[in-house]
Formats: structure tokens, C-alpha cells, sequence
């Protein structure tokens, strides 16, 4: 059974720290990793990782994905007020569909 | 606004009463997904359509459930006989089809279901 599990649960930080998010994951016909943040509403869409090793930035998120390990990181520089929200990595399965496998999620609060 | 939209965003229903949601993908998108969200966990997949054909369904979607998409447009979900587990947030994702072998989704409001 895919499996996929993000890790803290939930992180308390004060603007200004940079945090580091983690995912492991276990899931069959892996094809790529999706992130996203879910504030009180729909996920909106970060980031996208196909191929091990390649940082993707955008700002002052950045992320990458180890598929020899079976994890990526999401990492946050200075960050401020509005980032507070839950993180999602979703699996997708290389399949027509590309399915997504969510995990519970990390729920960041970021402290003023 | 030419995001993904779902119609209504809120239901309150009382149990064993039929429920029937609507969304309406980004019209240039050929795929189509509903999930359902309980609160603290992540979307699970309940099923997914390539325009108007259903191709995965989950084992978590029961019989009481059938979603369509007939003219590869919207897609509505029907909950037949709803019971309060299904109390959840349905949510609805819209995805390109192309020559890129993945690509993101993208999420609608989504549809917040309270059974009393």
C-alpha cells in the first residue's frame, strides 16, 4: 500500500527562521513529487520535482527530491506571516492519470 | 476567474438524503480528479476522468457514490444515502493532457459536506 509521511506534524517558528520540511514516501509506479500549501481554502500548486538532485527555487521557498532515498525536502528562508499554512507532498503515480498519494501534511505557524 | 470552480461550497444535509456536487475544470484541461479532505489529514483520491471517460476509481469511492463528466466538461458527484462519514471537504482538480508525461494539478474551492 502506498505510503507517504511528512514530518514535524506541525512546527512553531518566529519570521525571520528558515524551516525545513520533510517527506519520505513509498509509493508504486513513482513518477514525480508535487508540493503544495493549503491555507483555509483549495491547495495551490508549488512545486513539481521529476529527477533527483535538481534544486527547484521559487523565492524563498526552494525544494528538492532524493529518489534513491525516497524523500524530498521543502526548505523556507526568512519567512514571514503569510507563510503559515499546511504543506502537502503528493506522490504522483506514473500512470495516464498521475494520481496523487497526499500525505497529512505539515502545519507551519509562523509567529511575528 | 478562470480557475477551477465547484458548486456549492457549502451543503448541510441530513442523513440518508442525496447530495450532488458540481466543478467546472480550467477549460483547456482534459483530465479531471475529485478528492475528499477530512480535517488534518491530506486529499485522497477518489477518481479521475480523461475528458468524459471515468479511468481510476478508488476503493474508497463506495456504491453510494457515482460521479460523470458526459461531455468531458464539468463533472458533477452524487452521494446517495449519505451517512455522516461522509462528512468531508470535496475537492476537484483539473490537469492538461500533453506531451509532458506529468504535469500539476490544479485545485478548485472545493465543496464542504456536513451531514447531520
Amino acid at each position: 500500500e502506498d505510503k507517504v509521511v511528512q514530518s514535524p506534524l506541525s512546527l512553531v517558528v518566529h519570521e525571520g527562521d528558515t524551516v525545513t520540511l520533510n517527506c519520505s514516501y513509498e509509493v508504486t509506479n513513482f513518477r514525480s513529487l508535487l508540493w503544495y500549501k493549503q491555507e483555509k481554502k483549495a491547495p495551490t500548486f508549488l512545486f513539481m520535482l521529476t529527477s533527483s538532485g535538481i534544486e527547484k527555487k521559487s523565492g524563498r521557498l526552494s525544494s528538492i527530491l532524493d529518489k534513491k532515498e525516497l524523500f524530498s525536502i521543502l526548505n523556507i528562508t526568512a519567512t514571514q506571516t503569510g507563510d503559515s499554512a499546511v504543506y502537502l507532498c503528493a506522490p504522483a503515480k506514473n500512470n495516464a492519470g498521475n494520481m496523487l498519494t497526499f500525505g497529512g501534511g505539515t502545519r507551519l505557524m509562523v509567529k511575528p | 476567474d478562470t480557475g477551477v470552480s465547484q458548486n456549492p461550497r457549502h451543503k448541510i444535509t441530513k442523513r440518508g438524503q442525496n447530495v450532488t456536487f458540481r466543478c467546472d475544470p480550467i477549460s483547456e484541461h482534459n483530465r479531471l480528479y475529485w478528492y475528499r479532505q477530512t480535517l488534518g489529514q491530506g486529499p485522497e483520491f477518489l477518481t479521475y476522468f480523461q475528458n468524459e471517460a471515468q479511468l481510476e476509481k478508488s476503493r474508497l469511492l463506495s456504491d453510494r457514490f457515482s460521479a460523470e463528466r458526459p461531455k468531458g466538461s464539468f463533472s458533477t458527484l452524487e452521494i446517495q444515502r449519505t451517512e455522516q462519514g461522509d462528512s468531508a471537504m470535496y475537492l476537484c482538480a483539473s490537469s492538461p493532457e500533453g506531451r509532458r508525461s506529468s504535469y500539476e494539478q490544479y485545485f478548485g474551492p472545493g465543496t464542504r459536506l456536513t451531514v447531520t
